[in-house]
């Protein structure tokens, strides 16, 4: 079956180190996003990537960081810069904007 | 900035009723919008995508309409049954998905 994959699940991270999402899609879709979402406020967009080798910020990208060299990845890494990085990430493709988007089942981050 | 804005936070019916819930936007003119479920814990699972120029969508038990001038989206679920209890999220697209802080919908057996 075709779908997004994130791992890990649940995420710990400490003071100051980094970390990175993992999301694979097997959707032959060329758009990809990564999604921020907080309690009572809705997914908020940090980056996104509509071709191989491209991406763009989103309305909250410091502290995070991707690439894109494959079609089907698009990791994420929350940097020690991201000074409040506790929170549920969702990775997401789509065909383009025109048509819904498929998401992951989701990481949840938490620094301890 | 754009903005979506579901009014409600949380919605409870009973069951065998028509839910609806309400989609708001300001600042921008969204080409389409779209519902999503989210379950909890769980990753938002697409339902229905309306465009600017469609009045009115339907999916089983799910209809959606789109009006340009109310700047307004409204989402029903008929017959509801406790299954459909979820959080349901409205998503507006320009360039990219703008989403809502979303509703809970309860539906009481």
């Amino acid at each position: 079956d075709g779908g997004i994959t994130q791992s890990p699940k649940y995420l710990f991270r400490k003071e100051g180190q980094n970390v990175t999402l993992s999301c694979e899609q097997n959707l032959n879709h060329d758009a990809m996003y990564w999604y921020r979402q907080d309690p009572g406020q809705g997914l908020r967009l940090i980056y996104y990537s509509q071709i191989v080798n491209d991406f763009q910020k989103g309305d909250i990208a410091e502290g995070y960081s991707v690439s894109r060299e494959k079609k089907e990845s698009f990791p994420l890494t929350v940097t020690s810069a991201q000074k409040n990085p506790t929170a549920f990430y969702l990775c997401a493709s789509s065909e383009t904007v025109a048509y819904g988007y498929t998401f992951g089942s989701g990481t949840r981050l938490t620094v301890v | 900035s754009q903005k979506i804005e579901q009014n409600s936070e949380a919605l409870n019916i009973q069951e065998g009723k028509t839910a609806t819930l309400t989609c708001n936007y300001t600042n921008y003119s969204p080409a389409y919008l779209q519902w999503y479920r989210q379950d909890p814990g769980r990753g938002p699972v697409f339902l229905l995508l309306i465009r600017e120029n469609e009045k009115e969508k339907r999916k089983e038990r799910l209809k959606v309409t789109f009006d340009t001038t109310l700047k307004q989206s409204l989402f029903h679920i008929t017959a509801s049954q406790p299954a459909d209890s979820a959080t349901y999220l409205c998503a507006g697209s320009a360039r990219q998905l703008t989403f809502g802080s979303g509703t809970q919908l309860t539906v009481l057996p």
